[in-house]
């Protein structure tokens, strides 16, 4: 199993507070990910990273930032939690240098155990 | 408009029968890949095998089989021997073709339920 912890593991929050929550991996990805699952929806990225210091937006963006100052470390801050902000928030990791220069398309995501956010 | 369609919301199976989790895709690139992932009720996200769009042969993974009709832009998940450690969700995902990003997408389907009935 890929090295990847998140913390906390669950948090319950007031709206308008803000919130961080963090993926550490012990692999040396090169690229971490935030997605939420919400039921019906499958999973929705909401930013990456792609080196320390180097993000963007995913699909789902507003709301959320994001830092990566070591590589080992990817924070999400919700800046100003809300209600539709109650998901479950999985940090996933990859590194294109796994799959190969032949076969770059086949970089795999391995994903940390999520963390339930519910905010009242 | 959905790239990842999964028909089946949920889905039983008898233990040690075979089952297909269908998935269809959506893509304008010749380049692509897709990914089955399985969420057990605890919560985490297994890959389970991977398909690449120019790979001349079906990928298999123990009792994991993925069933790649190009032609009908289908991947489907074939569980052979079904165990009752395989009742989870199970998620379809495609990365689409290179494109000149710092990044390409992964999108996932919404998902079927695979229960398995002792």
């Amino acid at each position: 199993d890929a090295g990847i912890t998140q913390s906390p593991r669950h948090k319950v929050t007031e709206t308008g507070t803000p919130v961080t929550l963090r993926c550490h991996q012990t692999e040396n990805h090169r690229y971490m990910y935030w997605y939420r699952q919400d039921p019906g929806h499958g999973l929705r990225l909401i930013h990456y990273s792609y080196g320390v210091k180097d993000t963007d937006k995913g699909e789902v963006s507003d709301g959320y930032s994001v830092s990566r100052s070591k590589t080992e470390d990817f924070l999400l801050t919700l800046e100003s939690a809300t209600s539709s902000q109650t998901s479950v928030y999985f940090c996933a990791i990859s590194d294109p240098g796994l799959a190969g220069v032949a076969r770059p398309i086949q970089e795999t995501q391995y994903f940390g155990p999520g963390t339930r956010l519910l905010v009242l | 408009a959905q790239k990842i369609t999964q028909t089946q919301p949920g889905m039983f199976v008898q233990e040690k029968e075979a089952v297909t989790l269908d998935c269809t895709y959506d893509t304008s690139d010749q380049s692509y890949g897709l990914f089955w992932y399985k969420q057990p009720s605890s919560g985490e996200m297994i890959f389970l095998i991977y398909q690449g769009s120019y790979d001349e042969q079906n990928a298999t993974e123990g009792r994991y089989s993925l069933n790649f009709q190009k032609a009908r832009k289908s991947a489907n998940l074939v569980i052979s021997a079904s165990q009752l450690g395989d009742s989870a969700m199970y998620f379809c995902a495609m990365r689409e073709g290179l494109k000149k990003t710092s990044y390409d997408k992964v999108i996932f389907g919404p998902g079927t339920s695979l229960s398995v009935i002792p």
